[in-house]
């Protein structure tokens, strides 16, 4: 596939489980961004992965948030004891490099449904 | 990085030219002044960038206050299909972190 990939593409699951929402980046991308969405919000930046560098983890809302690079090129964003509050769609994006002029590519989307 | 500033909404009409304006008075001499847009229920896609100079592609033009401290997307023709939320942002060059600080954006409403 061209594109950034991210599964599941919807998750419904009970308040208090953990889950994992996967992203696929475009190939030779070293650069991984993930973000989220609330319904009727803007994108919330949640954390960043660039090469072997320490990620930039400014943006998690909680100690409940983690996520992981495999390999450099697989993520995997954790959601442990999932709240009401973390309903949203999450967003995953790649990028060649950083860099003012280098375009950021934007999966579709993994949206999450905490009941 | 520096703060943008847009019209919450704007309404066009299809096939009319539609320019979304953006404020950017604390830009630096270094940033980048980027479009991205998000269609309904996708993530947000890239529109175009610009430094100084207006920049024009195959889906809109930038056009760049000589001040730097505004600027407009121009979408030539309006479609259903360009109904989006628009964001303008501004990413400093040789900053090392490549997160993107979204706004709320324009949202445009093309009507037929």
């Amino acid at each position: 596939g061209a594109g950034v990939s991210q599964s599941p593409s919807n998750k419904v699951t009970e308040k208090g489980k953990d889950v994992e929402l996967r992203c696929d980046p475009i190939s030779g991308h070293t650069a991984l961004y993930w973000y989220r969405q609330s319904l009727g919000q803007g994108l919330e930046f949640l954390i960043y992965f660039q090469g072997n560098s320490a990620p930039d983890k400014s943006g998690l809302p909680s100690d409940r948030f983690s996520a992981e690079r495999t390999g450099g090129s697989v993520s995997t964003l954790t959601i442990q004891r999932t709240q009401q509050e973390d309903s949203a769609v999450y967003l995953c994006a790649s990028s060649l490099i950083t860099g003012s002029g280098n375009t950021i590519y934007f999966g579709e989307g993994s949206w999450l449904t905490v009941v | 990085d520096a703060k943008t500033t847009q019209p919450n909404s704007m309404e066009s009409n299809e096939e009319e030219p539609v320019h979304l304006p953006c404020n950017h008075s604390t830009i630096s001499g270094t940033d980048y002044i980027h479009w991205y847009r998000q269609l309904p229920s996708q993530g947000p896609e890239y529109v175009i960038h610009g430094l100084t100079s207006n920049v024009n592609n195959r889906m809109a033009s930038l056009a760049i206050a000589e001040d730097r401290k505004s600027s407009t997307l121009i979408l030539h023709r309006a479609t259903l299909r360009d109904a989006a939320v628009y964001y303008c942002i501004l990413r400093r060059d040789g900053s090392n972190t490549g997160k993107l600080i979204f706004g709320q954006g324009t949202t445009l409403q093309v009507k037929p």
